[in-house]
């Protein structure tokens, strides 16, 4: 069956330039999260949706990070003026409920200039 | 805050050879644990988890033991293949509360190359 989908799968952005990110996740699947992925670094957490709405936001580096789920599927993390300290790459994953094993995406590889 | 810390890699084995990768956590209340795996070019996938404490997680030949008096959770494999190489990443979840966040926490990984 179809898994995580996330677009683009690279993105090369000049500093300062506003970036979207997509993440479509398995249908069903009530729980998104997204993290981010930094050589060295692990996995470090971003934001995490049950639904539409999201109770942990705690993870999201600065202001100029955002992101939305709509009808409890897609979602976009958006970064607003980017800074060369934002390369990394970006994984979401889903679950069919919190408790759930997460699936991930094959992420989106952010490179700024 | 709850935190997970895994051995420094990379680590190189030979085919058949015996491996660990230790993992340690620190939580607040009764977390769930997990070891994920990225293969290269793949995104991460479960490989095992354990729940509550004394749970053995196993697949594939990993094995990893819930340890709540040591809060550990090492991997362990007996004779590794080349098949095995990739990123291996310790996390722990914490129980449902509700209205709470369910956010994975992840260690930084460990790298793991298998020569024939």
């Amino acid at each position: 069956g179809a898994g995580v989908s996330q677009s683009p799968s690279n993105k090369v952005t000049e500093k300062g330039k506003d970036v979207e990110l997509r993440c479509d996740p398995i249908s069903g699947h009530t729980a998104l999260y997204w993290y981010r992925q930094s050589l060295g670094q692990g996995l470090e957490f971003l934001i995490y949706f049950q639904g539409n709405s999201a109770p942990d936001k705690s993870g999201l580096p600065s202001d100029r990070f955002s992101a939305e789920r709509t009808g409890g599927s897609v979602s976009t993390l958006t970064i607003q003026r980017t800074q060369q300290e934002d390369s990394a790459v970006y994984l979401c994953a889903s679950s069919l409920r919190a408790d759930s094993p997460l699936h991930f995406g094959n992420g989106t590889r952010l490179t700024v200039t | 805050g709850d935190s997970v810390t895994q051995m420094e890699g990379p680590v190189t084995l030979s085919e058949e050879a015996f491996l660990t990768i230790n993992c340690t956590y620190t939580a607040t209340g009764y977390p769930s644990l997990f070891w994920y795996v990225q293969y290269p070019g793949e995104g991460l996938q479960l490989l095992l988890k354990a729940t509550k404490a004394d749970d053995k997680g196993s697949n594939k030949g990993f094995e990893a033991t819930y340890r709540k008096e040591t809060t550990s959770f090492h991997l362990e494999k007996g004779s590794v293949q080349v098949s095995d190489s990739a990123v291996y990443f310790c996390a722990l979840r914490l129980t449902l509360t509700q209205g709470g966040s369910e956010k994975l926490v992840f260690g930084k990984g460990t790298k793991l190359t298998v020569n024939p």
